[in-house]
């Protein structure tokens, strides 16, 4: 069993929708990050969230992390193909231990 | 910043050889390496951490015979795969943290391995 579970698995949408990309646990982070990767290629990271409760914006994303620091969330605005990848959460405890969620495959048809 | 390079970013090799897969921080000193494997449409498997002059930690399920990882410098870790065997085939990424930035790992862009 993960630490860190994603859903949904698989997402596909059409460009111009939103959607919601939650990472849930029962266990405590220091901080969180999402990364988006492509095929091929390695995952690169878009955030990094510290405080429970926070909330960061990067263009037409959204990231927040709980306020118990045990969840987060990743919402795009009116989605483009551009997004298209693998989108990971990676929770950090003792400052030294990485774990990644499951992952969520998105893809934005035109 | 913060640039992390993998070499090869392909490899084909015939199964029971041996085959050698450098990461380096282009311009910072990593004081801790990761080693990590990833399947199609996967999540990332963390198969091992290593720290600058020391052994590397490998989590459990990873053979340290299988995988040699060598952390010999601030900015080179590599990774062996041993007797590679079809089975091993698999995109294999490492990222680097530095000692100011201890929450951030930053990432390879990784190694496609097919043993024949």
């Amino acid at each position: 069993t993960q630490l860190l579970e994603q859903s949904p698995q698989f997402l596909s949408i059409q460009e111009g929708e939103n959607l919601t990309v939650y990472c849930n646990s029962s266990s405590v982070f220091s901080s969180l990050q999402w990364y988006r990767q492509e095929p091929g290629e390695g995952p690169v990271l878009l955030v990094t969230v510290v405080t429970g409760g926070e909330v960061k914006k990067l263009k037409r994303l959204t990231f927040q992390f709980g306020d118990a620091r045990k969840d987060s969330s990743l919402h795009i605005t009116a989605a483009q193909p551009g997004d298209t990848g693998l989108y990971l959460c990676a929770g950090v405890r003792n400052f030294n231990k990485f774990y990644f969620g499951s992952g969520t495959k998105l893809n934005v048809k035109p | 910043g913060a640039v992390v390079s993998q070499h090869p970013s392909r490899v084909i090799c015939k199964s029971g050889t041996s085959v050698k897969i450098e990461c380096r921080s282009l311009d910072f000193q990593a004081t801790t390496m990761f080693w990590y494997r990833q399947f199609p449409k996967q999540s990332l498997m963390l198969m091992a951490t290593s720290n600058e002059g020391s052994k590397a930690t490998y989590e459990q399920g990873v053979e340290k015979d299988k995988f040699l990882i060598n952390h010999a410098s601030l900015t080179l870790s590599t990774l062996t795969v041993t007797s590679a065997h079809p089975e091993d085939s698999s995109f294999y990424i490492c990222s680097a943290r530095s000692r100011e930035r201890s929450d951030t790992q930053y990432f390879g862009p990784g190694t496609r391995l097919t043993v024949l």
